[in-house]
């Protein structure tokens, strides 16, 4: 199985400022397609998880144009230009290249 | 709009069976792989199984294979999970999570529309 790594852990962060998450992958998530098959989801307290970035870079429909993704390969980021309050709660990469399918552990952003 | 309400969930003894059920809206369900996934009481989130729109692939968790099955009944909109021989570890919030892409085939990227999750808690 393909295993997910992200950092930090914990990111504590301030309104209107950027932020930025890191996520590593055990193997190549590079299809022959040229598509990295890399997923990032949102988890906001109390609620069930979101898309926010499919492919390395799709945002998701509704996703606000702060929330970016990159990468290839085996190193990705997701980034946040400017954190808003809503923004709290747990972040996850995921693989998506090949079964089963592999979240990362997660990444806890909140309010400073 | 997307609309997934699992079902099924509860208290089970250790070896004991449960069948969860997910009733679909919103999209014409007979198009679209589907996947459970599942979140442990403060966890994090560990895919379960993957079925495609017109039942032709199934893919399990290794922690699952051999003791869930899923399937879905596509003039009802319904996706389901038959688990047995239920273990303290399987104790969790089980979501029914709509993909992104129709189409048959295998895909598992962009996990778009998830339920609110159905509990299932595995205790003696």
């Amino acid at each position: 199985d393909i295993v997910m790594t992200q950092s930090p852990l914990s990111l504590p962060v301030t309104p209107g400022e950027p932020a930025s998450i890191s996520c590593r992958s055990s193997q190549s998530l590079l299809h022959s397609d040229g598509n990295s098959y890399l997923d990032w989801y949102l988890q906001k307290p109390g609620q069930s998880p979101q898309l926010l970035i499919y492919v390395g870079s799709h945002r998701a429909s509704g996703v606000p144009d702060r929330f970016s993704g990159s990468g290839s390969g085996t190193d990705f980021t997701l980034k946040i230009s400017r954190v808003e309050a809503e923004d709290v709660g747990v972040y996850y990469c995921m693989q998506a290249l090949q079964a089963p399918p592999t979240f990362g552990g997660g990444t806890k952003v909140e309010i400073k | 709009e997307v609309h997934l309400v699992e079902s099924g969930g509860g208290l089970v003894k250790p070896g004991g069976s449960l069948r969860l059920s997910c009733a679909a809206s919103g999209f014409t369900f007979s198009t679209y792989s589907m996947n459970w996934v599942r979140q442990a009481p403060g966890k994090g989130l560990e895919w379960v199984s993957f079925i495609s729109s017109d039942s032709s692939y199934m893919y399990y968790a290794d922690s699952v294979r051999g003791r869930f099955t899923i399937s879905r009944d596509n003039a009802k909109d319904s996706l389901y999970l038959q688990m047995n021989s239920l273990r303290a570890e399987d104790t969790a919030v089980y979501y029914c999570v709509h993909a992104l892409v129709s189409g048959a085939g295998v895909r598992f990227y962009g996990m778009d529309a998830w339920g609110q999750g159905t509990t299932v808690t595995v205790s003696s």
